[in-house]
């Protein structure tokens, strides 16, 4: 079975530019959550949808940050204007319908330097 | 407001000894918990979980333990070995959200 695939791996780009995440999660999973991890701390979890429909997007800085899920499969993260407080690891990640095993399973992250 | 807390930056662990990594939780709503183990520039990869309708759960060398009364959890790993070296992340969703709150995470080093 393949996982959550995401990309790109590594970006830099440089304050006030606009940047784009993409993720593709397993094959079957209804959930699909957006991840942002700064150095030394804990994933903070931006938006949830289910299927295509947001579930969760209160901690979604929103005059900056968008995400949308076509289809209710693949899935784009976007920051425009980007902040140097945006340096992170991005990490998408899924699960099955919330009634079945409810553990998610994450991509490889983004890394995000913003200069 | 740090809902899930892992007060613990870091341990070391002689190998084949037993890791004790800890996490406590403000929300009493939280009725699901999960482990995630991380090594540098991959994602968390999940480790174990439990419901808050148990106080145990074990899988092979790891075994969480979940004290209800006093907001705390627990992974034991025996014996500990060196591929085990990694950040440990626990998390908490409640009301069947699956909303996963992430705490700060300990980084494990099992010394050979």
């Amino acid at each position: 079975e393949a996982g959550v695939a995401q990309s790109p791996r590594y970006k830099i780009i440089e304050k006030r530019q606009s940047v784009a995440f993409w993720c593709n999660p397993i094959s079957g999973h209804a959930t699909l959550y957006w991840y942002q991890q700064i150095l030394g701390q804990g994933p903070k979890l931006l938006i949830q949808f289910q299927n295509n429909g947001v579930v969760d997007d209160s901690q979604l800085p929103k005059d900056r940050f968008s995400a949308e899920r076509l289809k209710g499969v693949d899935s784009t993260l976007k920051i425009q204007p980007a902040k140097l407080e945006d340096s992170a690891v991005y990490l998408c990640a899924s699960s099955w319908v919330r009634d079945r095993a409810p553990e998610a399973f994450f991509g490889q992250g983004t890394r995000l330097t913003v200069v | 407001d740090q809902q899930v807390k892992q007060n613990s930056p870091s341990l070391s662990v002689q190998e084949g000894r037993i890791s004790i990594l800890n996490c406590d939780y403000t929300n009493s709503m939280f009725d699901y918990f999960l482990w995630y183990k991380k090594y540098p520039a991959e994602g968390p990869t999940f480790l174990i979980s439990i419901s808050s309708i148990k106080d145990k759960n074990e899988d092979g060398r790891f075994t969480v333990f979940l004290n209800k009364s006093a907001k705390h959890l627990s992974l034991h790993i025996v014996p500990s070995q060196p591929g085990d070296s990694a950040v440990y992340f626990c998390a908490a969703s409640y009301s069947g959200t699956y909303k996963y709150i992430f705490g700060t995470g300990t980084r494990l080093k099992v010394l050979a």
